[in-house]
């Protein structure tokens, strides 16, 4: 069983829709969870970072965790066509990142 | 700041040669990990170095092998070069203060032929 899973889409919104992305994961251990963000031809860049369970927003951006049910979600709001990138949920732990398979995302202007 | 600088950016080998990629971490960053990235397969973790120390293996074949020297510097280097071995392979470092917290190089893209 993978650590971490990701339905890989393609999701494709209008501006100003909400982007909702979710992923689960395996080991209810686990206790930081990040969302990545890339773009084509660059390397994945940090977006969103907690540790253990709640809520964190950030701008436009907002990472959900619930340990309860393992579930870890990215929403978006008001998207941008600079958005479109590809998002990768990955959990940190004994020293490597386990990432989902990533959701590429296209915001049509 | 610079970032993470990641040579060459692309690379062509052979099958059956052997290849070395070199990254540069974020100054003052100790942590360096390298990732795998294909098309098929997504990301995946090769291996960790702290202060010249491997913490954490990926599940590779012993024909992936990597190095931290003392100034935080990183290589990897790839034996007897497979079709499959094609792929991005990204460079990441960390301060360790935030656990994975990673800044990730650009990457350099092999080609085996």
């Amino acid at each position: 069983q993978k650590e971490v899973e990701q339905d890989p889409g393609p999701l494709s919104v209008p501006e100003g829709a909400i982007v909702s992305l979710n992923c689960t994961y395996s080991n209810s251990a686990f206790q930081y969870f990040m969302w990545y963000r890339q773009y084509s031809r660059k390397g994945p860049e940090l977006l969103m970072y907690t540790y253990s369970s709640g809520n964190k927003e950030d701008g436009r951006f907002t990472a959900q965790v619930d340990k309860s049910s393992k579930y870890i979600s990215l929403f978006i709001r008001d998207s941008q066509p600079s958005d479109s990138a590809t998002y990768l949920c990955a959990i940190f732990n004994d020293y490597k990142l386990s990432f989902g398979a990533g959701t590429t995302v296209t915001v049509r202007a | 700041k610079a970032g993470v600088t990641q040579t060459p950016r692309y690379l062509i080998k052979t099958r059956g040669q052997q290849v070395t990629l070199s990254c540069s971490p974020i100054s003052g960053h100790r942590s360096v990990s390298w990732y795998q990235q294909t098309p098929g397969q997504g990301l995946q973790f090769l291996f960790e170095y702290f202060s010249e120390t491997q913490r954490n293996k990926g599940n590779f074949p012993g024909r992936f092998s990597g190095r931290q020297f003392s100034n935080s510097r990183s290589e990897m280097n790839v034996s007897t070069l497979e079709l499959g071995d094609s792929a991005l392979y990204l460079c990441a470092s960390s301060s360790g203060w935030t656990l994975g917290g990673y800044t990730f190089g650009s990457g350099t893209r092999l080609t085996v032929v």
